[in-house]
C-alpha cells in the first residue's frame, strides 16, 4: 500500500538547536515530496519540495528537507529553531494511482521552548 | 498571492440537515480540492475537480457530493449531516500543469464543522 509515515507525533526542541521532523515514505516509481506547515487556526501552508536533482532542498523561513531514495525519507530540518516555528508539520507525497493524488501524514506538532 | 477563501470559518449543525461548505480561489486555478482534517489521521481527501463541472471522488467520499459551477468556487455538501461529520474541512486549489504537475497546493483557513 502506498503511504507516508510521520512517526513522531510531537517533537520538542530548545529555542537555537537544530530540529529535525522526521517522514518516511512507500510509494512505486519516482514520487513528488512535499513539505507543509500549519499554524493554530489556519490552513497549510507550503515550505518546500522534492521533484529532482539535489538531494538537499531548500525552503521557507530557514527549512531545508534531505532526500533520501534508499531509505525512502525526506525528513525536515532547521539549523536553530525559533519559538515561532512552533507548529504542525505535515509530510506529503503526490502518487499515480490511475490518475494523480497527493496523500499527507498524520502530521508532526513542533514544540520549541524558550 | 493566491488567496484561498472558505465562507464560514466557524459552523453548527444539527443531525440530518443539509449543509453547504463554500469554498473561491482568486488565482485561476484549474484544481480544487475538499479535505478533512482529523487530529491523528492527518488530512483526507474527500472530492477534488481539475474543471469546471468536473469531480472526482477522493478517499473518503461517501455522505459528501460537490458542486462545480464556476471556475473559482468549489462547494462541499453534506446530504444528511451525522455527527461523524464533526471536523475541520479544508478547501484547496492548484494550477493545473499535466499529469506530473508539482505545483504545491494553496489552502484556504478552514471550516470547523460541528454537527450536533
Amino acid at each position: 500500500a502506498q503511504s507516508v509515515a510521520q512517526p513522531e507525533d510531537q517533537v520538542n526542541v530548545a529555542e537555537g538547536n537544530p530540529l529535525t521532523v522526521k517522514c518516511t515514505y512507500s510509494v512505486s516509481g519516482n514520487p513528488y515530496l512535499f513539505w507543509y506547515v500549519q499554524y493554530p487556526n489556519r490552513g497549510l501552508q507550503f515550505l518546500l519540495k522534492y521533484i529532482t536533482g539535489d538531494n538537499l532542498v531548500k525552503g521557507s523561513y530557514g527549512f531545508e528537507a534531505e532526500f533520501n531514495k534508499s531509505q525512502t525519507s525526506f525528513h525536515l530540518k532547521k539549523p536553530s529553531a525559533l519559538v515561532s516555528d512552533s507548529a504542525l508539520y505535515f509530510c506529503a507525497v503526490r502518487r499515480y494511482t490511475g490518475g494523480f493524488k497527493t496523500i499527507f501524514g498524520a502530521g508532526t506538532r513542533l514544540f520549541v521552548k524558550a | 498571492d493566491v488567496k484561498v477563501t472558505q465562507s464560514s470559518r466557524y459552523l453548527v449543525k444539527r443531525t440530518g440537515e443539509k449543509v453547504f461548505l463554500e469554498c473561491v480561489q482568486d488565482m485561476d486555478h484549474e484544481n480544487m480540492f475538499w479535505y478533512r482534517q482529523d487530529p491523528g489521521l492527518g488530512l483526507r481527501l474527500i472530492y477534488f475537480s481539475y474543471d469546471v463541472k468536473m469531480k472526482e471522488k477522493g478517499d473518503i467520499p461517501e455522505g459528501y457530493s460537490v458542486s462545480r459551477e464556476k471556475k473559482e468556487r468549489f462547494s462541499l455538501i453534506l446530504e444528511s449531516a451525522s455527527t461523524n461529520q464533526t471536523s475541520m474541512y479544508l478547501c484547496a486549489s492548484s494550477p493545473y500543469k499535466g499529469p506530473l504537475s508539482n505545483q504545491p497546493q494553496h489552502f484556504g483557513d478552514g471550516t470547523r464543522l460541528s454537527i450536533l
